[in-house]
This record gives structure tokens, sequence and C-alpha cells, in this order.
């Protein structure tokens, strides 16, 4: 069976300073990573994907994770902080490529920005 | 395009109570999901569907029912409502050829007292 876990329930930093947001994952076959976000009282988005084509992937808003096979790992990170960052933090993983993608969510990261 | 749209956005229902959640989206998705969100368990799929005429169970199907006549819509089903199902619900579309990028509505926060 596939899972997440992703480390630390809140992450508190500063504007402007390096957001990373980390999250490990338990898969027997060649996994597809996501990283998803959910702004206050919203849906969930598509911050960026790794389906096996190259191990750094970019996203949306300036963030990135890279995939790494020897630690099963997918963590997240943005260079500086911006206060419109402040959101929950979703890894989910699935057994793609084909057909409906079954997500297992990791149990999300609150991030906090002060100024 | 509107998106995915889910109807309605706060509900609080009594123990034994039925209601149906509504789930909407216009980007023409073939494949259509339901999951619940409650605090520190991330989201958990409850049904899902691939196509008008076919669903399928997810991980946590109990309590719940599906059906999808048309590819816009579908609606979760609550026949008696318990305690347990308190929850934030999200639905989710994705294309046949894009089933990596899944779509989530609003959701919908619902009470069971």
């Amino acid at each position: 069976a596939q899972s997440v876990t992703q480390l630390g329930s809140h992450v508190s930093v500063s504007e402007g300073a390096l957001v990373l947001l980390r999250c490990n994952y338990s898969s027997s076959v060649p996994p597809y990573l996501f990283w998803y976000v959910q702004y206050p009282n919203q849906g969930l988005q598509l911050l960026l994907k790794y389906t096996s084509a190259a191990t750094l992937v970019k996203g949306i808003n300036g963030f990135e994770a890279e995939f790494k096979k020897s630690e099963t790992s997918f963590h997240l990170t943005k260079p500086s902080a911006h206060m419109s960052d402040a959101a929950e933090y979703f890894c989910a993983v699935s057994d793609g490529p084909t057909g409906f993608q079954k997500l297992v969510f990791g149990t999300g990261t609150r991030l906090l920005v002060s100024p | 395009n509107a998106g995915v749209t889910q109807t309605p956005k706060f509900q609080v229902l009594k123990t034994g109570q039925s209601m149906t959640l509504q789930c909407a989206q216009d980007m023409n998705h073939e494949y259509m999901s339901w999951y619940r969100q409650d605090p520190g368990m991330g989201l958990r799929l409850i049904h899902y569907s691939v196509g008008a005429g076919i669903t399928d169970q997810g991980e946590v199907p109990n309590g719940y029912n599906v059906s999808r006549s048309t590819t816009e819509d579908f609606p979760l089903r609550l026949l008696s409502a318990a305690p347990s199902q308190t929850s934030v619900y999200f639905c989710a579309s994705s294309s046949l050829d894009r089933g990596d990028e899944q779509f989530f509505g609003p959701g919908t926060r619902l009470t069971v007292l």
C-alpha cells in the first residue's frame, strides 16, 4: 500500500525566509507524487507533480520539489516566503500514470508566515 | 468555466437524517470523486467514478452512496447521517488524458448532531 508522511503539522517562517515542507513516501511501485495547497475556506489546488520525468519539479508561485529515491522523499521548498504563502500544504501519492488516480494524502502541514 | 462547484457550502443535520451533497463540473471530465477531510487525517477517498454509469468505492465508502447519470454531476448521498460523518467534503474531477491533475471544488462543511 502507498502512503506519505508529512513531518510537522505546523511550520512557521518569517517573510523572506526559506520554506521547507517535508514529505516522505512509501510505495511498492514507482510513485507519482503531488503537492497540493489549500488556502483558507477553499478547495485544494495543485502546486506541482512528479511523474518520473525530471527529479526537480517546478510548480506555481515559486515552489519546487525534488524527488529523491534514495531517501524516499519529495520535500517542497521555496527560497523566499511571502505572506500570501500562508496555507495548508498536502503531499499525496498515486500509482499512476493511467486511469483514475487514487490519491493518498498526507496529514497536511500548515505554513504560518510572520512579517 | 465555473470548474467544480459544490452545494451547499454548509449543512447541519441531525443523526438519522438523509441528505445529498451536490457536485457538478463543466470541464467535460470523465473522472469524478469524493473525498472527506478530517483534522489530522488529510483527505480520504470515499467514492469515485470513471464515467457516466460507472462508480466504485474508495477507502472510506461506508454510509455513503453515489451515482453518476450524467458526465457533469456526481452527487453524494448520506442515507442516515451519523456524527462520525461530520467532516468537510470535497468533490474533484479530472480528464481521461490528464488523470493526474485533479481539480477540487470549494467543499461542503457538514455537521451531524
